[in-house]
């Protein structure tokens, strides 16, 4: 079981940049979601994608988008960096929607600079 | 608002001894609560939930709703028990998807 991956492991980006992240669930998971956690902090919710639809959205600004493709991997852009868009960004994979257990990746460090 | 709050960002425990991680949480309807946990150099994994009301590696926890808690206790440490736990809560609609966190206890059991 390769669990869920994220690439890259670690990225350096500077101030107004652009940035994808990536993540493939795990075989046979549908539903994909992307936490922010900051150091000190607990993840935050960024985002949900089911079947390749959105169906939840957290407190990020507009700079935050993500999709997820038929092969049910997703990536996460966002524009215009900033110093505290600097965190770990965490992707989850479950096989549906519902009372499932989530699975998280091993996440993305991102340092903007 | 959902919020979730885990008082101690350090806790230090001889082994043997009892652990409790506090978690008090504030939400309007009927919550979901789980507690996630962390090893050294390892994913983030999920330790317990409040509906399946089981004990994983010896760890327990009681949702009070009275109180909003769902403190996390062991009554006898282990060294392994070592890691950063998170308590999160579910918010109604998204099939327990979108999950608010609290700032996470560091456990060190003291050998």
């Amino acid at each position: 079981d390769a669990g869920v991956t994220q690439s890259p492991t670690h990225l350096i980006k500077t101030r107004g940049q652009q940035v994808t992240l990536r993540c493939s669930p795990i075989s046979g998971h549908k539903s994909v979601s992307w936490y922010q956690q900051v150091l000190g902090q607990g993840p935050q919710f960024i985002f949900q994608y089911y079947e390749k639809e959105e169906r939840g959205r957290g407190n990020f600004p507009d700079r935050f988008s993500a999709r997820q493709f038929p092969n049910y991997s997703s990536e996460l852009n966002v524009n215009a960096l900033l110093l505290g868009d600097s965190a770990l960004y965490l992707c989850a994979s479950r096989r549906a929607q519902g009372n499932e257990k989530l699975f998280f990746g091993s996440g993305t460090q991102l340092s903007v600079l | 608002a959902q919020r979730v709050t885990q008082p101690e960002k350090l806790l230090s425990v001889f082994k043997g001894a009892p652990v409790e991680l506090k978690c008090n949480y504030s939400y309007s309807g009927s919550p979901e609560l789980f507690w996630y946990v962390q090893y050294s150099r390892q994913r983030l994994q999920l330790l317990l939930r409040h509906i399946s009301r089981e004990s994983i590696k010896g760890f327990t926890a009681d949702l009070n709703k009275g109180e909003t808690s769902f403190h996390l206790k062991k009554p006898f440490a282990q060294e392994e028990d070592s890691a950063m736990y998170y308590c999160a809560l579910a918010g109604a609609g998204f099939g327990n998807e979108k999950l608010t966190f609290g700032t996470g206890t560091r456990l060190t059991i003291i050998p």
